[in-house]
């Protein structure tokens, strides 16, 4: 199993442009999850799914939209990306929400000029 | 709002020097705190979930307790592998994990 993957592993945008950073597990978990993690911060949720077909927001929303057409996949979009978008984003997955713990994959690192 | 604290923010350590880390938190109903490890430029990866006071989980040279306010990771005789930052995160009624900031081990040989 590979777990959880996450493409690409590197990103510089300019201001404005746009991008969608991909998230897959082979885990079967119905649970996915975006997070940002920025120096001497915890690890903070973007948004979260329950379930194919199913987002909701987590703390840090705003500038973010995300998708879940298949189970397996997660999608992060940055429509119009901003310098504070710069950070490493993480995707993790679980089996569920209330009992399990969360896998993460390898981190995506994104600078925004 | 769900609160984690961890502290140091850094542990130097001597390899063979055992020491703790402690993580704090504050939340409605807790259903889980958790420990991770993360290397430099890798994603975390779990260690240990505790659910309620008193419990206890080993692994290793790492040990993980959890009493109603805070979570201690002893690091036994430490090795130079386990340099690593240390996660916790705590899930509580809405099912989400609240991370702290971490504690970075360095153990030098």
């Amino acid at each position: 199993n590979a777990g959880v993957t996450q493409t690409p592993k590197f990103r510089v945008l300019k201001t404005g442009q746009s991008m969608t950073l991909l998230c897959a597990q082979d885990m079967n978990h119905e649970y996915m999850y975006w997070y940002r993690q920025d120096p001497g911060m915890g690890l903070r949720l973007i948004h979260y799914s329950v379930g194919e077909g199913t987002t909701a927001k987590g703390e840090v929303p705003d500038g973010y939209n995300v998708s879940r057409l298949k189970k397996q996949n997660f999608l992060l979009g940055l429509e119009s990306a901003a310098p504070s978008q710069t950070s490493v984003y993480f995707c993790a997955s679980s089996y569920d929400g209330a009992t399990y713990e969360q896998y993460f994959g390898p981190g995506t690192r994104l600078t925004v000029t | 709002e769900d609160q984690v604290t961890q502290s140091p923010e850094a542990l130097r350590l001597q390899e063979g020097e055992s020491s703790s880390l402690n993580c704090s938190y504050t939340v409605s109903g807790l259903r889980g705190l958790f420990w991770y490890r993360q290397d430099p430029g890798k994603g975390p990866e779990f260690l240990f979930t505790l659910y309620s006071a008193g419990e206890e989980k080993e692994k290793e040279r790492l040990k993980a307790t959890l009493t109603k306010k805070e979570s201690f990771l002893h690091i036994t005789a430490p090795k130079p592998e386990d340099s690593a930052t240390y996660l916790c995160a705590v899930r509580s009624n809405d099912y989400k994990l609240s991370f702290g900031a971490g504690t970075t081990v360095t153990v030098r040989a």
